[in-house]
C-alpha cells in the first residue's frame, strides 16, 4: 500500500505571496493531519480534517487554511507569507474513525523556504 | 498547557551499546503515547505506541518502550543500538478528553549520534 504522498517537495517563494501545498494520505484514510516543523518552534499541530470537515485546529493565525476532497485529499494554502513561514510542513494520515486519536501517518514534507 | 519534554537534546552513545530515551508529558486526559524516528530530510516513522493494555511495547527495529503513568513518563530503550539508528526522536503525545483529541504534540526531539 502506497504511503502519504505529498507534493511539491520543495518550494521557494517570496514574502506576501500564497502557497498552497498537497497531501494524499494512505488509501482509505479519511484523516489528514498537517504539522509545522521549524529548528525554533519543533513540530505543530495545525490542523486535522477528516470526511471534508475541519475537525481540530491548532493555534495558528488565520492565514493557515486547509480544506479536504471528498477522495481525502487534502491542500493547504498560506496566505501573505512570512519569513517565519519557511519550514517542513508534514502531513500525516489516519483512519480516522477514533477522534480519540489514532495512530498517524507521516509523509515526506514539503520543505517551503520563504524570501 | 500541556506539554511534552524531552530533557535530552543530544545524546551519544557508541554502537552495540543500549540506549535509553526519556520523555515526560504534563498530567491530562488519558495520553495516548507514540514514538517517531525522522532521518534527515526524510518524513516521521512511527517506531511504537501506547494505547492502553500492557505497559511495555515493542515497536520496530528492536525498540520497547515502558509507559509508566505514576512517572508521567514513557522512555524509549534499545539493548544494542546500530549506526543506522544515527537519527532525531521525537516523543509524543494526544491527550483523550470526553471531547475526543487534539492533535500530537511532540517534545523537542533528541538528536541521537552513534560513535563507531
Amino acid at each position: 500500500k502506497a504511503g502519504v504522498t505529498q507534493t511539491p517537495r520543495y518550494l521557494i517563494k517570496t514574502r506576501g505571496q500564497q502557497v498552497t501545498l498537497s497531501c494524499s494520505p494512505i488509501s482509505g484514510h479519511r484523516s489528514v493531519s498537517w504539522y509545522q516543523q521549524t529548528p525554533g518552534q519543533g513540530l505543530q499541530f495545525l490542523f486535522e480534517y477528516f470526511s471534508e470537515t475541519q475537525r481540530n485546529k491548532g493555534n495558528f493565525p488565520g492565514r493557515f487554511s486547509g480544506r479536504q476532497f471528498s477522495n481525502s485529499r487534502s491542500e493547504m494554502n498560506v496566505s501573505t507569507l512570512e519569513l517565519g513561514d519557511s519550514a517542513l510542513y508534514l502531513c500525516a494520515s489516519s483512519l480516522g474513525a477514533d477522534a480519540n486519536g489514532e495512530t498517524q501517518y507521516f509523509g515526506p514534507g514539503t520543505r517551503l523556504l520563504v524570501l | 498547557a500541556q506539554s511534552v519534554t524531552q530533557p535530552d537534546i543530544h545524546i551519544t552513545v557508541s554502537e552495540g551499546a543500549s540506549l535509553e530515551l526519556r520523555c515526560n508529558y504534563s498530567y491530562g486526559a488519558t495520553p495516548y503515547l507514540f514514538w517517531y524516528v525522522q532521518s534527515p530530510g526524510q518524513g516521521l516513522q512511527l517506531l511504537l505506541k501506547y494505547f492502553s493494555g500492557d505497559t511495555l511495547v515493542q515497536g520496530i527495529k528492536g525498540f520497547e518502550a515502558e509507559f509508566k503513568r505514576s512517572q508521567s513518563s514513557f522512555n524509549l530503550r534499545k539493548p544494542s543500538v546500530h549506526w543506522s539508528d544515527a537519527a532525531e526522536y521525537f516523543c509524543a503525545v494526544v491527550w483523550v478528553s470526553g471531547g475526543g483529541a487534539d492533535g500530537l504534540t511532540f517534545g523537542k526531539g533528541t538528536h541521537l549520534i552513534i560513535q563507531p
